[in-house]
This record gives C-alpha cells, structure tokens and sequence, in this order.
C-alpha cells in the first residue's frame, strides 16, 4: 500500500515568517500535486509536479518534487494571513489512483 | 464557482432516514469521484465512475449507494447511516484519471443523529 505522510500536522507562524511543508513516501509516484482547502470548503489543486527534481513557483509558494519522484516539499516565503487553511499533498500511484497525505493545518497569525 | 457543484452543503439525518447527496459538473470531465472527509483522516476514496461506468468501489458499505446517470452528475444514496458516517462528503472531477489535478467540489457537511 502507498503512503503519504505529511510533516507538520500543524504549524502556527507569525505573518512575515518562512515555512516548509514536507511530503514523503518510500513509494514512487508519477505525478504529484498539492491542495489547499480552506474551512467548509473542498481542496482546491495548486500546483502538479510530474517531473523528478521539478521546481515549481506560484508567487510566494515554491513546489519541489524530489529527484526519485518519492518525496515533495511546498515553501511558503513571507506567509500571510490569507495563506491560512489546510494543504494537502496527492501522489498518483503505479495504479492510477491519487492517495492522499492526512494534510498540514497552518495558521498564519497577524 | 469552482465547476463542481454539491448539494446540499449541510444535512443532518437520523440513523432510519433515506436521503440523497448530489453533484454536477460543468467541466467536461469524464470521471467523477465520492471522497469522505473525517477530522485528523487522510480523504478517502470511496466510489469513481468513469464515463459514467462505475470503475471501483472502495470496500464501501452498502448504506451507500452511487448512482452516475450520465458524465455530470453523481448522486450518493444514503440509508440507514451510523453516527460514526458523520463526516464532510466530497465530490470531484476530472479528465482521464486525474494525473494533472482534480477539481473538487465545495462537499455536504453530514451530521447522522
């Protein structure tokens, strides 16, 4: 059975700090993709990965999918308020299927 | 607007009631899926119909009951839930077999009393 395992559970930062959410798995996965999910609502996709090594930007968020295509981590620089919400990671198994992590509940404080 | 539509966004039954939960996609989407969502749980998959065939069934028990008449809309059928079915029900879609991203919808919060 694949896995995903997340890292923090739960994080709670000061507006203006850096974080780093982690995402791994001794699986491989074909592609990868992050969700944020904010409270009474479903995720909502990021950003996909597909490539070992991959680097992704979205403004203040950076996306890496590890080089053995096992692991991924989502940086946040300067975290704001807005940023608050739960992120989930998604790798697509050697069956097709997307298993997801058990997410990472952040809280950006003003 | 997110492209995947559900209804109701609450509901809350007892343990004898029938009720339906409903989505629909404006998406163009071939497949549709039914996750559960339990507090400190990873989502779990429950049901997926591609082209509306239902291509598996997570070991879902049978007081649920999908129902996929054409490519946009999915249906959930309850009946006779348990307290412990207490959870946020999600829909989503997406094209082939989601490499690239799901699309989800805004879920039914579920309360069974």
């Amino acid at each position: 059975t694949q896995l995903l395992e997340q890292s923090p559970q739960f994080l709670s930062i000061q507006e203006g700090e850096n974080l780093t959410v982690y995402c791994n798995s001794s699986s491989v996965f074909s592609s990868l993709q992050w969700y944020r999910q904010e409270p009474g609502e479903g995720p909502v996709l990021l950003v996909t990965v597909v490539t070992g090594g991959e680097v992704k930007k979205l403004k203040r968020l950076t996306f890496q999918f590890g080089d053995a295509r096992k692991d991924s981590s989502l940086h946040i620089t300067a975290a704001q308020p807005g940023d608050t919400g739960l992120y989930l990671c998604a790798g697509t198994s050697n069956t097709g299927k997307l298993i997801f992590g058990q997410g990472t509940t952040l809280q950006v404080k003003p | 607007e997110t492209g995947v539509t559900q209804t109701p966004r609450h509901l809350v039954m007892g343990m004898t009631n029938k009720k339906s939960l409903k989505c629909e996609q404006h998406l163009g989407h071939n497949a549709m899926y039914w996750y559960k969502q339990s507090a400190k749980k990873p989502l779990e998959l429950m049901f997926v119909y591609n082209f509306k065939e239902q291509t598996e069934n997570n070991s879902v028990p049978s007081r649920f009951s999908p129902e996929c008449p054409n490519s946009s809309h999915l249906f959930l059928h309850l009946h006779t839930l348990q307290p412990e079915d207490s959870a946020l029900y999600l829909c989503a879609s997406s094209q082939d077999q989601g490499a690239y991203g799901y699309t989800f919808g805004s879920g039914t919060r579920l309360t069974v009393v």
